[in-house]
């Protein structure tokens, strides 16, 4: 079963960071908080992870409260083509169980 | 990065044939491959681990003898959807990993339609 819980859907205008929130508050000490995104009829895509530091790649950034009950994944500037399903998911063990993700729209 | 490929990407049936469908993990091998669907505006749902060399693990509400799956090699496992109906039909997504903790890799899913 999911342990995270992600508001629905969001907007956010092109060119502006777009802040994606997650709440786990269930998570256990040696759980991985995953972000991944889907884009219509294809297979999600993975962004980036983190266990408790912030995290930095290409695509995006993940900052992981010091409690680690939330986490919030930053697309520093979004483009029509960030315009998918973004999932926050913690890892137990080898299973990633998603939740219902949220919907994030990339407006001109 | 690590690839994970099905086949096909599409397959529509008739009512009470069984459908395969192929994942393959191309540049790495994968002891675990897993298994989700996923209906329409709907989230992804794990249905089962398959495990090289031994029986799948299936989730609660997952019928083991309605979704075969065979893991007969560490680069390929199969799902087969036996005597499809048309609520079987949806899109079948499998994935792999290749360390953990890493990334799960997803493959580009099969979209199934049972006339």
């Amino acid at each position: 079963d999911a342990k995270t819980t992600q508001p629905p859907s969001m907007d956010c205008a092109e060119g502006r960071a777009a802040n994606l929130p997650c709440n786990h508050s269930t998570i256990s000490g040696n759980e991985y908080v995953y972000w991944y995104r889907q884009i219509h009829s294809q297979g999600p895509q993975y962004i980036i992870h983190g266990l408790k530091n912030n995290e930095t790649n290409e695509m995006a950034s993940l900052i992981i409260t010091e409690d680690r009950k939330s986490s919030t994944l930053i697309l520093p500037h979004a483009t029509l083509r960030d315009t998918a399903v973004y999932y926050c998911i913690v890892v137990t063990g080898n299973q990633f169980y998603f939740g219902t993700g949220t919907s994030l729209t990339v407006i001109p | 990065g690590a690839v994970v490929s099905q086949h096909p990407s599409w397959v529509i049936c008739k009512s009470g044939t069984s459908v395969k469908i192929e994942c393959r993990s191309l540049d790495f091998q994968a002891t675990t491959m897993f298994w989700y669907r996923q209906f329409p505006k709907q989230s992804l749902m794990l249905m089962a681990t398959s495990n090289e060399g031994s029986k799948a693990t299936y989730e609660q509400g997952v019928e083991k003898d309605k979704f075969l799956i065979n893991h007969a090699s560490l680069t390929l496992s199969t799902l087969t959807v036996t005597s499809a109906h048309p609520e079987d039909s949806s899109f079948y997504i499998c994935s792999a990993r290749e360390v953990n903790p890493g990334e799960l890799f997803f493959g580009e899913g099969s979209r199934l339609t049972v006339l």
